[in-house]
């Protein structure tokens, strides 16, 4: 079946520096790529989404580039800070369906002082 | 507004007994799903209600787990039942009926004994 991998499982980087988070996805129909970001102890929330007629996003300090080709998508943070700490969840949709969501397993991203 | 809410936030019972998680979704969505996420691993896709009728339910694990969301208002979760390996987190979200984002809410955590 469709499934979403991503990569790494935990990110530790520095502050002040940039962290990046891949998933490849393998449902070639896919054509909607959400962000989730859940802080610890609270609900995902969605941070940043991009569809396949676009090959980049980007919203202040984040950005998501999508290969289409490559069936992969990256999630780009930039001058990270402690509230950037989180796990970061991809998705893929089901075919062209916005409701139906193939899930990547989340990055732990922590960000050091 | 208020956003999506879970009950319980956590519930610990023995294997062989039945629990049932309650989620109310933001008003106006007529569209909720139950996630479940096992510890470390992606967020898996369970079942997908618009209103009272259940669009997709191919994520359901097995016939242990009956949803319900009768008037298509809130919606519970039974587990009768419970096995060891249902312990993990399950997640309730809405959507907004134009963009499709999904609003969680912080999940209800299961732990089997």
């Amino acid at each position: 079946g469709e499934n979403v991998e991503q990569h790494p499982s935990t990110l530790s980087v520095q502050e002040g520096d940039s962290a990046v988070i891949k998933c490849t996805y393998s449902d070639s129909a896919s054509n909607y790529f959400p962000w989730y970001k859940q802080e610890l102890g609270k609900r995902p929330q969605l941070i940043i989404d991009i569809r396949s007629n676009v090959g980049e996003k980007k919203d202040q300090r984040i950005a998501v580039t999508l290969n289409k080709t490559a069936k992969h998508f990256s999630l780009h943070i930039t001058e990270t800070q402690p509230e950037d700490s989180a796990v970061y969840f991809c998705a893929a949709s089901k075919g062209d369906s916005n409701y139906q969501l193939i899930w990547g397993a989340g990055t732990k991203l922590i960000i050091k002082p | 507004e208020a956003g999506v809410t879970q009950f319980p936030s956590h519930s610990v019972i023995e294997k062989g007994q039945t629990v049932t998680l309650r989620c109310d979704p933001i008003s106006g969505h007529d569209n909720l799903y139950w996630y479940r996420r096992v510890m470390g691993k992606e967020i898996k896709f369970l079942l997908h209600f618009v209103k009272e009728s259940k669009q997709d339910e191919s994520g359901m694990p097995n016939n242990r787990f009956l949803a319900e969301r009768t008037g298509g208002t809130y919606s519970t979760l039974k587990v009768q039942p419970a096995e060891l390996e249902d312990s993990g987190v399950y997640f309730c979200a809405s959507s907004h009926p134009n963009t499709g984002e999904l609003f969680f809410g912080e999940g209800s955590r299961l732990t089997v004994l």
